[in-house]
């Protein structure tokens, strides 16, 4: 079955920091990848997609590019800002058949001043 | 953006109590809304399906007579739990998808439900 396996956290780091949250995936086929971001309080947003082998997603100065050797979809952001801190869900949505997303644990992610 | 509202957002009940949650799309029509469960520290899985006028679709392992689903109108999803025990309390969240947005990728997310279960 499809499975999506993300880097637990929880991560704190300093504003302006580099930041990288690890995805890898198991799919049949090619699936769409997708980050998705929920605030505090709020629903999941989606953050970024690629729907296809060295696609790129990016939105907000978050990236992430669909890496099929590596089955990888991880999230970077050069310079984090206290408005990132989140959770973050990295997800997979088959592209035949159904749409049923498939989520990974989540990454609590707080940006300290 | 399109706002998913639910409600409540926490609710505590006694065992053997039945509990409702709505779930709402506030500014568009849903035709299909997702209801998802989530353990702590684990990923949101997936609970069914539920189509406006038509019967829920349930996901392998859910039962069906414990969490009923309606989905009665365009903008409305009840999912109600029954019989509620404490290995039931989880957050549940909704999301609904915008038909008429064209892209099935467009799933709003409502913001959760805290159920515990004494």
């Amino acid at each position: 079955g499809n499975s999506v396996t993300q880097m637990e956290g929880p991560v704190t780091l300093s504003e302006e920091a580099f930041l990288t949250i690890n995805c890898t995936y198991t799919a049949t086929g090619y699936p769409s990848l997708f980050w998705y971001v929920q605030y505090p309080g709020e629903g999941l947003q989606l953050l970024l997609k690629a729907t296809k082998a060295d696609d790129k997603g990016s939105n907000k100065g978050f990236e992430a590019t669909y890496r099929k050797e590596t089955t990888s979809f991880h999230l970077e952001k050069g310079s984090v800002q206290v408005s990132d801190s989140a959770v973050y869900f990295c997800a997979l949505r088959p592209n035949f058949g159904n749409e049923k997303l498939t989520f990974g644990t989540g990454t609590r992610l707080t940006i300290i001043p | 953006g399109a706002v998913v509202s639910q409600h409540p957002s926490r609710v505590i009940c006694k065992s053997g109590t039945s509990v409702k949650i709505e779930c709402r799309s506030l500014d568009f029509q849903a035709t299909t809304m997702f209801w998802y469960r989530q353990f702590p520290k684990q990923s949101l899985m997936l609970m069914a399906t539920s189509n406006e006028g038509s019967k829920a679709t349930y996901e392998q392992g859910v039962e069906k007579d414990k969490f009923l689903i309606n989905h009665a109108s365009l903008t409305l999803s009840t999912l109600t739990v029954t019989s509620a025990h404490p290995e039931d309390s989880s957050f549940y969240i909704c999301s609904a998808r915008d038909w008429a947005s064209g892209s099935t990728d467009t799933q709003y997310f409502g913001p959760g439900t805290r159920l515990t279960v004494l």
